[in-house]
């Protein structure tokens, strides 16, 4: 079965502050893909990043970062210099290696992020 | 690329009426949608897993001759919630997986707010 843990329901930062938001997975299979999604006030899901299992790179896109680290099974996400604009909640969720399509998403509970002006 | 629209964005009604809800892949095909039901506060929960021209796959829980779901075509799916209650009333999302390119990403639509009064 697969899990996603998102410890930290919710977060609050003064603006400018650098922020990491974790997440930690749980799966047997040894290929599989990491997302995470921004989910702002109005409720749409916004697709942030997709990262492959066996491409532990380190991605950073702006102001966002993400850290994959296998042996402990993690996948934070660093927002530097935050913004009020990035007050929203973030999901991270885990699927496994596509094959017919139809593959699932297994999500964390959020974490909702405040950005304090 | 890779936008998904539902329609409507919100709506109220009746108890006891049929609410349907439509979600469409404008720019890309999808064989396979995905719906969700998402309470407030809390993550999201996967309804029916929906299949073009095949039956839709449902989660344990969830009453399949209640939310009715059909996938007629590559780049719509409908969801409709039979003689709703208030019980019902909640954010519903669907989303899709573009299979030609981010072959493992679901992209979201931005919601439904059904209120059932």
């Amino acid at each position: 079965a697969q899990k996603v843990t998102q410890a930290q329901t919710e977060i609050s930062v003064v603006e400018k502050e650098d922020v990491t938001l974790d997440c930690v997975y749980e799966t047997r299979d040894t290929t599989y893909y990491l997302f995470w999604y921004k989910q702002p006030p109005s409720g749409e899901l916004v697709f942030l990043i997709r990262r492959n299992s066996f491409d532990e790179q380190n991605e950073i896109s702006g102001r966002y970062s993400w850290n994959f680290q296998k042996s402990t099974s993690s996948f934070n996400f660093t927002i530097t210099a935050s913004q009020v604009v990035d007050s929203a909640v973030y999901f991270c969720a885990l699927s496994p290696p596509p094959n017919f399509g139809n593959e699932k998403l297994t999500f964390g509970t959020g974490t909702r992020l405040t950005i304090i002006p | 690329g890779a936008v998904v629209s539902q329609h409507p964005s919100r709506v109220i009604c009746k108890s006891g009426t049929s609410v349907k809800i439509e979600c469409r892949s404008l720019d890309f095909q999808a064989t396979t949608m995905f719906w969700y039901r998402q309470f407030p506060k809390k993550s999201l929960m996967l309804m029916a897993t929906s299949n073009e021209g095949s039956k839709a796959t449902y989660e344990q829980g969830v009453e399949k001759d209640k939310f009715l779901i059909n996938h007629a075509s590559l780049t719509l799916s409908t969801l409709t919630v039979t003689s709703a209650h208030p019980e019902d009333s909640s954010f519903y999302i669907c989303s899709a997986r573009d299979l030609l390119a981010g072959r493992g990403t679901q992209y979201f639509g931005p919601g439904t707010r059904l209120l059932v009064l």
